[in-house]
């Protein structure tokens, strides 16, 4: 069964940058064609998509946070991260890492990791 | 303002059967599959329905889905306690970008 983990940091400072990985197990991150996506869902609120890595490296953002976001994929260790700069307090929202993405639906998630931003 | 539109809220009894909306427009819903995801409490979504109206294993016959148009519905028969969550329907745009309904909170009196 797959499983993904989120971790990282969990309080961060306004304006600077948020970093999250995902461990991904029970299966490998380069097989199967998928994509691999980060959401996020701030509290009370509804769930909003940030941005996919597709199977051949190539990513795909919301464009209303593309030029604060970068993903990446480490094969070696199984895994991809988020980066999201230039924080304020509206990013403050538990993010999920999940498997989908380029059409794909999102079948899999981690359990979510909550990220604060305050000074 | 999401730019898929569901319900805030929908309820109904036990045993009863429940439909849940989601309208959207010829560049998203009209020309993609549209996917629904159940949030318990304090738990991560899980995928309820993908490709319109395909069930995931382990996901029973109670829930169905349906798209006609630029409009789908996810229903639910044989409401039980279980079931209150939030439901989202999501789907893409022609970039595929991904988009998500504002959810749904289903109460089952």
């Amino acid at each position: 069964q797959l499983q993904l983990q989120e971790s990282g940091s969990g309080l961060v400072k306004p304006s600077q940058t948020l970093s999250l990985t995902c461990a991904v197990s029970g299966g490998s991150i380069s097989s199967g064609g998928y994509s691999w996506s980060w959401i996020r869902q701030p509290p009370g609120k509804g769930l909003e998509w940030i941005g996919y890595i597709y199977h051949s490296g190539s990513t795909h953002y919301n464009p209303s946070l593309k030029s604060r976001v970068t993903i990446s994929v480490d094969r070696s260790k199984n895994q991809f991260s988020l980066k999201l700069s230039s924080l304020t307090a509206a990013d403050t929202a538990v993010y999920y890492c999940v498997r989908g993405g380029s059409s794909w639906p999102f079948d899999y998630w981690g359990q979510g990791t909550l990220v604060t931003v305050s000074s | 303002q999401s730019v898929l539109t569901q319900p805030p809220s929908v309820s109904a009894a036990p045993g009863q059967k429940v439909t849940i909306s989601c309208s959207g427009s010829s560049s998203n819903i009209g020309d993609n599959y549209v996917s629904w995801y159940q949030q318990l409490p304090g738990t991560a979504p899980k995928l309820l329905i993908y490709d319109n109206n395909k069930r995931p294993s382990g996901i029973p016959d109670r829930f169905s889905g349906s798209k006609s148009g630029t409009s789908a519905t996810l229903a639910i028969t044989g409401l039980q306690t279980g079931d209150e969550a939030d439901y989202y329907c999501g789907t893409w745009d022609s970039s595929l970008s991904a988009l998500f309904g504002g959810g749904t909170k289903l109460t089952v009196l």
